[in-house]
């Protein structure tokens, strides 16, 4: 089974609205940790935001904010008022556990368009 | 803080040939990833380091692949008699070892095979 799961391989948005991005995602480990990247096509992956299992709060980090449903296991990303340089593809992220292993999984991402 | 730092951006090369990629992390941190992304894919983990241990090395795509940290600072990715499924970009990936054991990701390295 996938742990990481992105449906929408492309979404557009007009500038100045906002977007959601979805993301879901499957562990059994309690402590877990949530990540968004920005991939531009020049090819650096830039983090966005962070959430934790544990966290009471959605994430928030300027334009950013991580919808984050526990029972449902979903983590979307929410962008407010896209910018054209928000155009670029988006990966979720999830590492499980505490200790031990440092490794994430990622989805396969979605491609924003942001229209002027 | 410069970030991560990865040479060479670009690579070019023929069929089995080695090359060897270089990323330089982000000076005080100890852990260290290097991951490969081929076109419509996410990154898919490799190996890491924490300072000069390598901690995790089974997801080596074969045993062409190997990587090496030999002082816990910057870190080499060499690729033995390349393959043309080798063509991906490279990525490498740095962390202070935190709890919450954020990934800052150098700009990779795109390795094309002839």
């Amino acid at each position: 089974a996938q742990k990481i799961t992105q449906t929408q391989p492309g979404m557009f948005v007009q500038e100045k609205e906002a977007v959601t991005l979805d993301c879901t995602y499957d562990t059994s480990d309690p402590s877990y940790g949530l990540f968004w990247y920005k991939q531009p096509s020049s090819g650096e992956m830039i983090f966005l935001i962070y959430q934790g299992s544990y966290d009471q709060q959605n994430a928030t980090e300027g334009r950013y904010s991580l919808n984050f449903q526990k029972a449902r296991k979903s983590a979307n990303l929410v962008i407010s008022a896209s910018q054209l340089g928000d155009s670029a593809m988006y990966f979720c992220a999830m590492r499980e556990g505490q200790g031990g292993s440092y490794i994430p999984t990622f989805g396969r991402g979605t491609s924003l368009i942001v229209h002027p | 803080d410069t970030g991560v730092s990865q040479d060479p951006r670009h690579k070019i090369t023929k069929r089995g040939q080695n090359v060897t990629f270089r990323c330089d992390p982000i000076s005080e941190h100890n852990r260290l990833y290097w991951y490969r992304q081929t076109l419509g894919q996410g990154p898919e983990f490799l190996t890491y380091f924490q300072n000069e241990a390598q901690l995790e090395k089974s997801r080596l795509l074969s045993d062409r692949f190997s990587a090496e940290r030999p002082k816990g600072s910057f870190s080499t990715l060499e690729i033995q008699r390349t393959e043309q499924g080798d063509s991906a970009m490279y990525l490498c990936a740095s962390s202070s070892g935190t709890a919450v054991e954020t990934q800052y990701f150098g700009p990779g390295t795109r390795l094309l095979v002839l």
